[in-house]
């Protein structure tokens, strides 16, 4: 299966820690990336390399993969972090590009 | 960092060909990853293509390919977009992105601010 899996929501309580997870065969074998997506606007890079930030992401933004599994983790939920999460593979046979079908954090 | 910005008309009529440009500034685009993403309202992200290598390849969705050209103007720092026999299923916004991929890791670090395109008659 070229697919990559992720739950259509995800809620959280200020402060607490929210994970959002990415399944996908094989995604061990892979790299995976993470964006934030506000209404209204452009996706940002937040995780790349499953676990690497780019410059001026905030520390509570982290990643992992094991297994087929990849998750993105917020520490210290804030709401300026509802927003729309997609993770994204870019497969080294093919290379094609596969997005998630997206998270929507709520932070209540 | 690169700015990314879309261009072309707002409105298609089902059969004909969608065209866009993107518009490049603050960077080559001799290398990297050129690409088009689009997402349907209310809806997921969708990788269409991109091209590489100073324009001169290309990959595609299979899912798009038979429809998808994807084309570099390096004069201009330009590249675009064309999509063909559009149906109403082709409304979506469409971003224009920098990819960036060594053959393992790939990531898009640049995005434009998208543009709507609805398909009607």
């Amino acid at each position: 299966s070229s697919e990559l899996t992720q739950p259509p929501s995800v809620s959280v309580s200020p402060g607490q820690t929210a994970s959002i997870t990415c399944s996908g065969e094989r995604l061990r074998n892979k790299y995976v990336c993470w964006y934030q997506q506000k209404p209204g606007q452009s996706p940002v890079l937040v995780i790349y390399q499953d676990d690497k930030r780019p410059s001026g992401i905030p520390e509570r933004f982290s990643g992992s993969n094991s297994g087929n599994t990849a998750t993105l983790t917020i520490s210290g939920t804030q709401s300026m972090d509802e927003a729309d999460y997609y993770c994204q593979e870019w497969d080294s046979s093919t290379a094609y590009v596969l997005f998630g079908g997206g998270t929507k954090l709520t932070v209540l | 960092q690169v700015q990314l910005q879309e261009s072309g008309p707002g409105l298609v009529k089902p059969s004909e060909t969608l065209s866009l440009t993107c518009t490049v500034s603050g960077g080559s685009i001799s290398s990297d990853y050129w690409s088009w993403i689009r997402q349907p309202p209310g809806k997921g992200l969708e990788w269409i293509g991109y091209i590489y290598n100073s324009g001169g390849s290309t990959n595609y969705n299979p899912s798009l390919k038979s429809r998808v050209t994807i084309s570099v103007d390096t004069s201009k720092t330009q590249f675009s977009l064309e999509l063909s026999s559009v149906t109403a299923a082709d409304t979506a916004v469409y971003y224009c992105a920098r990819g960036v991929w060594d053959g393992f890791h790939g990531k898009f670090e640049d995005w434009g601010q998208g543009v709507l395109v609805t398909v009607s008659s």
